[in-house]
């Protein structure tokens, strides 16, 4: 079964630096992968979509890619500031199924000072 | 504009108690969801709508019930309540792109 991974369970940087964080696929290849952001006692909020013929969305400090090749989206978020320190969660949207979507673990990004 | 609110957004409830979480969305979606978060698992779906009168089954649909008498509320039923069911619940609903607005959830303990 289709299942959407995200390795690391914790990031931590320094401010001002550039956080990647990765989300991983296994078999096919999503319509669409989505990233959302859930600070601690929240529901998540959505950042950005790529659609699967994307290779790459910006949004501000935001920047998101798509490798069909790897099986994986990067997450970037440059000139990091510690309101940026929040779980990052990846979600895959099929399309076909109710917009249903399946989310990764999270990270758990800290920028420190 | 509040979005999508939830209520009540804490319970207790003893082992074999029912309750029923309510969810409101004011964006006029169609398309509702129920999850449920627990560390190490992620969000995980219990049931969700397509529109009006109509409800399908997630992916840990057992021990609940849901209905969507009308389009902008989506109810989520507990008919007996069990610790497994210990957990953080969000209600959600989907805009065109598929991109979902969540609700702040409502944090349940089963004693």
């Amino acid at each position: 079964s289709q299942k959407i991974e995200q390795n690391s369970e914790a990031l931590n940087i320094q401010e001002g630096k550039t956080a990647t964080l990765t989300c991983n696929y296994t078999n096919y290849s999503p319509a669409y992968l989505q990233w959302y952001r859930q600070d601690p006692g929240r529901g998540p909020v959505f950042l950005l979509l790529i659609r699967e013929n994307e290779k790459e969305k910006r949004k501000e400090r935001l920047k998101v890619t798509f490798d069909t090749t790897l099986k994986q989206s990067l997450f970037h978020i440059t000139a990091s500031q510690p309101a940026d320190s929040a779980t990052y969660l990846c979600a895959q949207l099929n399309t076909g199924t109710a917009s249903k979507l399946t989310f990764g673990t999270g990270t758990r990004l800290q920028v420190t000072l | 504009n509040a979005g999508v609110t939830q209520t009540p957004k804490f319970r207790v409830l003893k082992t074999g108690q029912s309750m029923t979480l309510l969810c409101a969305q004011d964006m006029n979606h169609e398309y509702m969801y129920w999850y449920r978060q627990d560390p190490g698992m992620g969000l995980r779906l219990i049931h969700y709508s397509v529109g009006e009168g109509t409800t399908a089954k997630g992916e840990v649909p057992d021990g609940y019930n849901v209905s969507r008498l009308k389009k902008q509320n989506f109810l989520l039923g507990l008919e007996s309540a069990a610790p497994s069911q210990t957990s953080v619940y969000f209600c959600a609903s989907s805009g065109e792109m598929g991109e979902q607005y969540f609700g702040p959830g409502t944090r349940l303990t089963v004693t």
